[in-house]
């Protein structure tokens, strides 16, 4: 049974460029969140997306953005990157909005240079 | 606004030592809250607690919630440098049912 896959691990980036990344949720699960862990930091929430629409947002500019497909993967999109954006991206999957069974990909290390 | 706190913010001990991590929460509508051990990337869950007063364990591991005072303690027997990690804690509203996070707990075992 596989869990939660994100894809790059690794990624560097100039300051204005865009970048995608992308997530797919542990078999049974159709619920995705994103989380960006900036370094000493917890996980910040950004988005969640259920049944391919927006369902929960945290605190971030416009600049993030994201999508989900009808076979429940996600990916997450960053515009115009700030040299802040340096982190590291966290997928989680569950089931349900609910958030039952939380279950945490590997996460993409972004660098912003 | 929805708040997880946790403290203290790092920790060094000795093999064999006792741990006792402290998470304090406000979350509108709470429903469980969530342990995890974070070593290089993925956290990995170690509990959930939903209920007051009902310790959980796992191996040397420990947990229990107190939903009067809000907060938790995660507790760390006999540790190993194999401990060493950070220990995040985590709230879910019934609301949202998005994870709010604490700052995390950096724990270093030293030998």
């Amino acid at each position: 049974d596989a869990g939660v896959t994100q894809s790059p691990t690794h990624l560097i980036k100039t300051r204005g460029q865009q970048v995608t990344l992308r997530c797919s949720p542990k078999s049974g699960h159709d619920t995705v969140s994103w989380y960006q862990q900036a370094l000493g930091q917890g996980p910040q929430f950004i988005f969640q997306y259920y049944e391919e629409e927006e369902r929960q947002r945290g605190n971030f500019p416009d600049r993030f953005s994201g999508h989900q497909f009808p076979n429940y993967s996600s990916e997450l999109n960053v515009n115009a990157l700030l040299l802040g954006d340096s982190a590291l991206y966290l997928c989680a999957s569950s089931f349900t909005a609910t958030g039952v069974g939380y279950t945490f990909g590997s996460g993409t290390r972004l660098t912003v240079v | 606004e929805d708040k997880v706190v946790q403290s203290p913010l790092s920790l060094v001990v000795h093999e064999g030592d006792t741990v006792t991590l402290n998470c304090s929460y406000e979350v509108t509508n709470f429903r469980s809250l969530l342990w995890y051990k974070q070593e290089k990337k993925a956290p990995t869950f170690l509990f959930m607690l939903t209920s007051s007063g009902i310790e959980k364990k796992s191996g040397r591991l420990s947990s229990i919630l107190d939903k009067k005072e809000l907060f938790s303690i995660l507790n760390i027997t006999a540790t190993q440098t194999g401990d060493s990690a950070i220990y995040l804690c985590a709230a879910i509203s019934s609301n949202t049912g998005k994870l709010i996070f604490g700052q995390g707990t950096t724990l270093q075992v030293k030998p």
